[in-house]
C-alpha cells in the first residue's frame, strides 16, 4: 500500500505569493493534520482534520487555511507568504481523529520563500 | 511554543554503543511518542507509551516515562549506522485530543 503522498517535493516562492500544498492520506485513514518544521526545530502542529471537519488549529495566523476533500485528500493553502513562512511542511495520516494512536508522515514539501 | 524538551541536543557514539536521549514535557498527558527523522524528511513513528505505562520494548528500542517528573527516556542499543538520525519525542495533551507537542529533537550520529 502507498503510504502518505505531498506534492509538490520543493517549490520556491516570492514574498507576497500564494501557495497550495497537496497530500493524499494512506487508504483507508481519514485524520490528516499538516505540521511546520523549521530547520533545527521540532514540527509546529497546524491544523487536523477529520471527516472533512477541522478539528484543532494551531497557532498560526489567519493567512493559514486548509480543506479536506472527500476522498480525504487535504491542501494546506498559504496567503501573502513571508520569508518566514520557509520551512518543511509535514502531512500525516491517522486511522482516527484522536492522538491516541500513530501518525504516518508523508516526505514533506519544503518551501522556500525569497 | 514547544512543550518537549529533548537532552542532549546532540551524540555522537560508535557504533555498537548504546544512546540514550531523554525528553521533558511541562503538562499531563495521554501519551507520549518518539520519531525518527533522517535527513530533514518525513518522520517515522518508533514508539508509543500511554500515561499509565512504565517501559515498553521494542525490537533494539526501549522506553521509559516518569509522569512524576514529566520525563520519557528513550534506549537504542547495539547502535548501528543505520540510526544516524534526529529524534523527536511529542506528547499528546490530556486537554486536547487532536494535535502533537513536538520538543526540538536529539541529532544522533553513530560512527562506523
Amino acid at each position: 500500500d502507498a503510504g502518505v503522498t505531498q506534492s509538490p517535493t520543493h517549490l520556491i516562492k516570492t514574498r507576497g505569493q500564494q501557495v497550495t500544498l497537496r497530500c493524499s492520506p494512506i487508504s483507508g485513514h481519514k485524520s490528516v493534520s499538516w505540521y511546520q518544521q523549521v530547520l533545527g526545530q521540532g514540527p509546529q502542529f497546524i491544523f487536523q482534520y477529520y471527516e472533512k471537519e477541522e478539528r484543532g488549529r494551531g497557532n498560526f495566523p489567519d493567512r493559514f487555511s486548509a480543506r479536506q476533500f472527500p476522498n480525504y485528500s487535504s491542501e494546506l493553502n498559504v496567503n501573502a507568504l513571508l520569508l518566514g513562512d520557509s520551512a518543511l511542511y509535514l502531512c500525516a495520516s491517522s486511522s482516527l481523529a484522536i492522538t491516541s494512536n500513530e501518525q504516518f508522515f508523508g516526505p514533506g514539501t519544503r518551501l522556500t520563500v525569497l | 511554543s514547544q512543550q518537549g524538551e529533548e537532552d542532549p541536543q546532540a551524540l555522537s557514539i560508535q557504533e555498537g554503543e548504546n544512546a540514550t536521549m531523554n525528553c521533558s514535557y511541562k503538562t499531563s498527558i495521554n501519551n507520549l511518542q518518539w520519531y525518527r527523522q533522517n535527513s530533514g524528511r518525513g518522520l517515522v513513528h518508533l514508539i508509543l507509551i500511554r500515561s499509565n505505562e512504565r517501559e515498553k520494548h521494542s525490537g533494539r528500542l526501549r522506553v521509559t516515562l516518569d509522569t512524576s517528573k514529566k520525563s520519557s527516556s528513550l534506549l537504542i542499543t547495539a547502535s548501528r549506522a543505520a540510526d544516524t538520525a534526529s529524534y523527536f519525542c511529542a506528547t499528546a495533551g490530556l486537554d486536547s485530543n487532536y494535535q502533537l507537542i513536538w520538543g526540538a529533537g536529539t541529532k544522533l550520529i553513530i560512527k562506523p
